[in-house]
């Protein structure tokens, strides 16, 4: 079965530290790759996608992602955090069936330290 | 102004009880959604409509009926309320395309019902 895996529940990073949160998918083929950010007692806002092309994507708010086809994984990164970045952090998948249903991972909390 | 937008936010019953969740979108997307936001913050889809047309039905009790009386509209209503139902729900919107460059799911607040 299609799956999403953010294996890391909770991530504390000092302000202006760099940032990774790791996204790993399973699924027969390449899916369409996304990250949301959910702040808290909002609704999804969507960081970047990746549909086909350069691996390196850019998104919004200064995040990037590497696509990785050997590894089945979409990493998002960050330079530089800041204070305004602590929020839930959730990879999704859209299964290529034309469905358009996204399927996301457990969610990763990021906190920043001061 | 408010791309996708739920009525209410926040949301308390009684098991038992029928209430319903609105969801409108000025976007003027071609499909819409209604996830499932459990405690421990896990997403999943519940159900999708294209142009008013059902297109994804998860395994979703039959107590849970989407309605959409148009294009702009989605709305949830739950039949006899349990306490298992507690849980953030989201509406998001989107536009069909093939141009798969532009495509965003649009996610609207979220409404938080309790059901105690």
């Amino acid at each position: 079965a299609q799956s999403v895996t953010q294996p890391d529940i909770h991530i504390t990073v000092s302000e202006g530290a760099s940032l990774e949160l790791r996204c790993n998918y399973s699924y027969g083929a390449t899916p369409y790759l996304f990250w949301y950010v959910q702040s808290p007692g909002q609704g999804l806002q969507l960081l970047l996608k990746y549909f086909s092309g350069d691996t390196l994507v850019q998104g919004i708010k200064g995040f990037e992602a590497e696509f990785k086809r050997s590894q089945s994984s979409f990493n998002l990164r960050k330079p530089s955090v800041h204070w305004s970045d602590a929020a839930e952090y959730f990879c999704a998948v859209e299964l290529l069936d034309s469905s358009y249903k996204l399927i996301f991972g457990s969610g990763t909390r990021l906190l920043v330290r001061p | 102004d408010t791309a996708v937008s739920q009525t209410p936010k926040y949301l308390v019953t009684q098991m038992g009880n029928d209430k319903s969740i609105k969801c409108e979108q000025n976007l003027g997307h071609d499909t819409m959604y209604w996830y499932k936001q459990d405690s421990k913050k896990f997403l999943k889809i519940m159900f999708s409509y294209n142009n008013k047309e059902l297109i994804i039905n998860e395994t979703v009790p039959n107590r849970f009926s989407p309605k959409s009386p148009d294009k702009a509209h989605l709305n949830l209503h739950i039949n006899s309320l349990e306490l298992g139902d507690s849980a953030v729900y989201f509406c998001a919107s989107s536009q069909d395309s093939s141009e798969r460059e532009g495509y965003e799911q649009y996610f609207g607040p979220g409404t938080r019902l309790t059901v105690t």
